[in-house]
């Protein structure tokens, strides 16, 4: 399978900290960008997603900072809390079959 | 968004006998459906990927004999674990897409099976 490496493999934040993810992909047909979020025993759900032909999206405390040319993206949580803890992935999808690939995942903690 | 259910959450069963896993699209319809498999503390591998009326595809490594999908309407897709074996023990789950909806794929709520 085409492979998306994520970093770290797990983080721990202050509450009210910035927590930060990076992603990494090779294949340029990848052309959807999405980060999800995982509680133990339940499956993912999307938080926000990015297309190539923009550089950054933000929606409430969540930001993706997208680098076409270095094919790399990361995922920002700002005002981190409790709350957050969690793993989260971040993925690629090409068009076509629109197969989603995920990273290893994350798992983040959030100190109160 | 749009909602996925997953049925059964959990379920336990004996070696050698076959577990039936189903994925529905509660509101949308969903012609193409994914299955995952994820073990503790691992990220999500997929497995194969379902369309409506066709024959699964499967990724490289899955056994097709092993893990049958069926995907007979656009709001209804199953995994069954044939002759399961306690290394198939694990976290499932599916996904759907709503082409209205775009690229987003909506993620059921998974299976833990384990296999005793």
């Amino acid at each position: 399978q085409q492979q998306v490496k994520q970093s770290p493999q797990s983080l721990i934040v202050q509450k009210g900290g910035i927590s930060i993810i990076n992603c990494a992909y090779e294949n340029t047909a990848f052309d959807y960008f999405p980060w999800y979020q995982q509680f133990p025993g339940k499956g993912p759900a999307l938080l926000i997603a990015i297309r190539p032909d923009v550089s950054e999206k933000k929606e409430g405390r969540f930001t993706i900072s997208f680098n076409k040319s270095a094919k790399q993206f990361s995922l920002h949580i700002m005002d981190s809390q409790p709350g957050d803890s969690a793993t989260y992935f971040c993925a690629a999808s090409t068009g076509g079959g629109f197969k989603t690939i995920f990273g290893a995942g994350t798992r983040l903690f959030v100190k109160a | 968004g749009a909602v996925v259910s997953q049925h059964p959450s959990r379920v336990i069963c004996k070696s050698g006998t076959s577990v039936k896993i189903e994925c529905r699209s509660l509101d949308f319809q969903a012609t193409t459906m994914f299955w995952y498999r994820q073990f503790p503390k691992q990220s999500l591998m997929l497995m194969a990927t379902s369309n409506e009326g066709s024959k699964a595809t499967y990724e490289q490594g899955v056994e097709k004999d092993k893990f049958l999908i069926n995907h007979a309407s656009l709001t209804l897709s199953t995994l069954t674990v044939t002759s399961a074996h306690p290394e198939d023990s694990s976290f499932y789950i599916c996904s759907a897409r709503d082409l209205g909806q775009g690229r987003e794929a909506f993620f059921g709520q998974g299976t833990r099976l384990t296999v005793v």
